[in-house]
């Protein structure tokens, strides 16, 4: 069975240094993962999707995520926060009926 | 851009009333998606649906639930009766042939008292 684990549950980052948000996947098969942020009020965006066509995987906003085999991760990365990325992000692996299996988030708060 | 919509935004109800939750799924799409997600937990899978039927339900998608697509734009949640359990954010989200992509809306929150 497909699950995702968010290793960290809150994560605080100022405004202008990195944002790493972890994701570690588990799946009998080439999964497809997902990356989705919820800001206050409002629904789940999509931010980025792998589907094995790249390793490497560029989304909205500025974010990445390098989806990595070995470790069976699939981090989110943003070289720069913005006061704007605070929000719940989620990381989500889709099975083979296309239903989506959630990770329990990662609520991202930006310094000024 | 098209978006997935759900309404009401939120909605407060007596334990033992049926409720009807509804969404407008983006035009072209075929695969319909009922998510929830209790306070404080994470985001589950409910039910999906494909040519006016289900495809896949959930073990928390009981007899007290179903779902309905009663016209060529609306998708449906019916609880029967309500539980105090049943509280919670409800997302739909809809998807297109060939992806596994799917879009969501904004989330109906459930509050049963």
């Amino acid at each position: 069975a497909q699950s995702v684990t968010q290793l960290d549950s809150h994560v605080s980052v100022s405004e202008g240094t990195p944002v790493l948000l972890r994701c570690n996947y588990s799946s009998s098969y080439s999964p497809s993962l997902f990356w989705y942020v919820q800001h206050p009020n409002k629904g789940l965006q999509l931010l980025l999707k792998y589907t094995s066509a790249a390793t490497l995987v560029k989304g909205i906003n500025g974010f990445e995520a390098e989806f990595k085999k070995s470790e069976t991760s699939f981090h989110l990365t943003k070289p720069s926060a913005h006061m704007s990325d605070a929000a719940e992000y989620f990381c989500v692996v889709s099975d083979r009926t296309y239903k989506y299996i959630f990770g329990t988030g990662t609520r991202l708060k930006v310094l000024a | 851009e098209p978006e997935v919509t759900q309404t009401p935004s939120h909605q407060v109800t007596q334990m033992g009333q049926e409720v009807i939750l509804r969404c407008v799924p983006i035009s072209n799409h075929l695969y319909f998606y009922w998510y929830r997600q209790i306070l404080g937990q994470k985001v589950e899978f409910l039910v999906s649906f494909y040519n006016n039927e289900i495809s896949e339900k959930s073990e928390i998608f009981d007899d007290q639930f179903s779902v309905e697509r009663p016209d060529g734009s609306n998708f449906t949640l019916k609880i029967r009766s309500t539980k105090l359990e049943d509280s919670a954010m409800y997302f739909c989200a809809s998807g297109g042939v060939f992806t596994d992509t799917q879009y969501f809306g904004p989330g109906t929150r459930l509050t049963v008292l």
